[in-house]
């Protein structure tokens, strides 16, 4: 099956800083990597996602970029504001076969901007 | 649309009790998840089910059981509650590779 480390645990950053967190998988037929953000008390929410034929994609102040040879991908996160603050959550599919209902989330970053 | 809606917000149970987590969603999404995060540890895999009548075990099966007789209700039971529960549970359902989460029920087993 498949393992998900995410890395920091924690992360701190001042208002208009940039923030990257990074991910880690072990199956290299997986083919679809989403990040989910969680506010505090809050449900978890997809903001970006990318799948392997891409080795980036960027949405406003948030990107994504995959390295399939490395396995891993990473959220970037520019102009950081104290709305951002949140845990952030990235996975990968469970399991081979292209399918991507099952996930196998990371651990999570607690990010804090700091105004 | 409401979308996935979960009930109840909150409970506190006693150690052998028994209860069911209601989840719900109005978007006739097939696929439905049920998972719990504990604090530091993410969000892990209880049950879930491909459609009506379909369910299958998840990372952490042991000590639920679940049903999905309609596609809309995918109802989570706990039978003798234990501490090792103490939780905040979702329940999600998918479309297109999105799981769309719930609010959340956060459960304390005393």
């Amino acid at each position: 099956g498949e393992n998900v480390e995410q890395h920091p645990s924690t992360l701190s950053v001042q208002e208009g800083d940039s923030a990257v967190i990074k991910c880690t998988y072990s199956d290299s037929a997986s083919n679809y990597f989403p990040w989910y953000k969680q506010e505090l008390g809050k449900r978890p929410q997809l903001i970006i996602d990318i799948r392997s034929n891409v080795g980036e994609k960027k949405d406003q102040r948030i990107a994504v970029t995959l390295n399939k040879t490395a396995k891993h991908f990473s959220l970037h996160i520019t102009e950081t504001q104290p709305e951002d603050s949140a845990v952030y959550f990235c996975a990968a599919p469970k399991g081979s076969g292209g399918s991507n209902y099952k996930l196998t989330f990371g651990k999570g970053t607690l990010l804090t901007v700091n105004p | 649309n409401a979308g996935v809606t979960q009930t109840p917000k909150f409970r506190i149970l006693k150690i052998g009790q028994s209860m069911t987590l209601q989840c719900t969603q109005d978007m006739n999404h097939n696929y439905m998840y049920w998972y719990r995060q504990d604090p530091g540890m993410g969000l892990k895999l209880i049950y879930y089910s491909v459609g009506a009548g379909i369910t299958d075990k998840g990372e952490v099966p042991n000590g639920y059981n679940v049903s999905r007789s309609t596609t809309e209700d995918f109802p989570l039971r706990l039978e003798l509650a234990a501490p090792s529960q103490t939780s905040v549970y979702f329940c999600a359902s998918l479309l297109t590779d999105t799981q769309y989460f719930g609010p959340g029920t956060r459960l304390t087993v005393l």
